[in-house]
């Protein structure tokens, strides 16, 4: 089952950041936090992951805070192409591969 | 090199069918989850297999069923064909079994009718 909470839509203006939230507070210590997203008609696309630090590739940052409660997916520059929804996930390592994605937030990026 | 592929990308059955779908993971993964996606219930987990093997399975009943072969390809059946049956199927594979990134393939379109 789903163990995150996600605003169900947001828009963002092309150009700026993207900040999407995600609440995961019943987290526990073995699990991490993983960002999914899928643009229409697409399968899903692996963004980022992180346990307990800020993480950042050249897709996207991660911010946990502290309590590890919450966490904030940031696209920095958005554009029409990351218009898509996006899943906010927790899952324990030693699993498997199987991820629980919830309802996610639709992303709309405006021009 | 090759993503994920699934075959076929559309189909079309009628109640009381059975379907076979078919998902060859990237060269070199050996997990390969599926998943079912549905207007009404979103992305939900159906299995994982690895190394030939059932590791783990969601929750829908038996007449989904699925096997992976010795070179990682992958099948999934479903039997008795319901109209709530129609989603979109999609494969994700990885590299082993707690890789963090899955790669998904462009998913299966089945309509009951």
């Amino acid at each position: 089952d789903a163990k995150t909470t996600q605003p169900t839509s947001m828009d963002c203006a092309e150009g700026r950041a993207a900040n999407l939230p995600c609440n995961h507070s019943t987290i526990s210590g073995n699990e991490y936090v993983y960002w999914y997203r899928q643009i229409h008609s697409q399968g899903p696309q692996y963004i980022i992951h992180g346990l307990k630090n800020n993480e950042t590739n050249e897709m996207a940052s991660l911010i946990i805070t502290e309590d590890r409660k919450s966490s904030t997916l940031i696209l920095p520059h958005a554009t029409l192409r990351d218009t898509a929804v996006y899943y906010c996930i927790v899952r324990a390592s030693n699993t498997g591969n199987q991820f629980y994605f919830g309802t996610g937030t639709s992303l709309t990026v405006i021009p | 090199k090759a993503g994920v592929t699934q075959t076929p990308r559309y189909l079309i059955k009628t109640r009381g069918q059975q379907v076979t779908l078919s998902c060859s993971p990237i060269s070199g993964h050996r997990s390969v989850s599926w998943y079912q996606q549905t207007p009404g219930q979103g992305l939900q987990f159906l299995f994982e297999y690895f190394s030939e093997t059932q590791r783990n399975k969601g929750n829908f009943p038996g007449r989904f069923s699925g096997r992976q072969f010795s070179n990682s390809r992958s099948e999934m059946n479903v039997s008795t064909l319901e109209l709530g049956d129609s989603a979109l199927y999609l494969c994700a594979s990885s590299f082993d079994r707690d890789y963090n990134e899955q790669f998904f393939g462009p998913g299966t379109r089945l309509t009951v009718l």
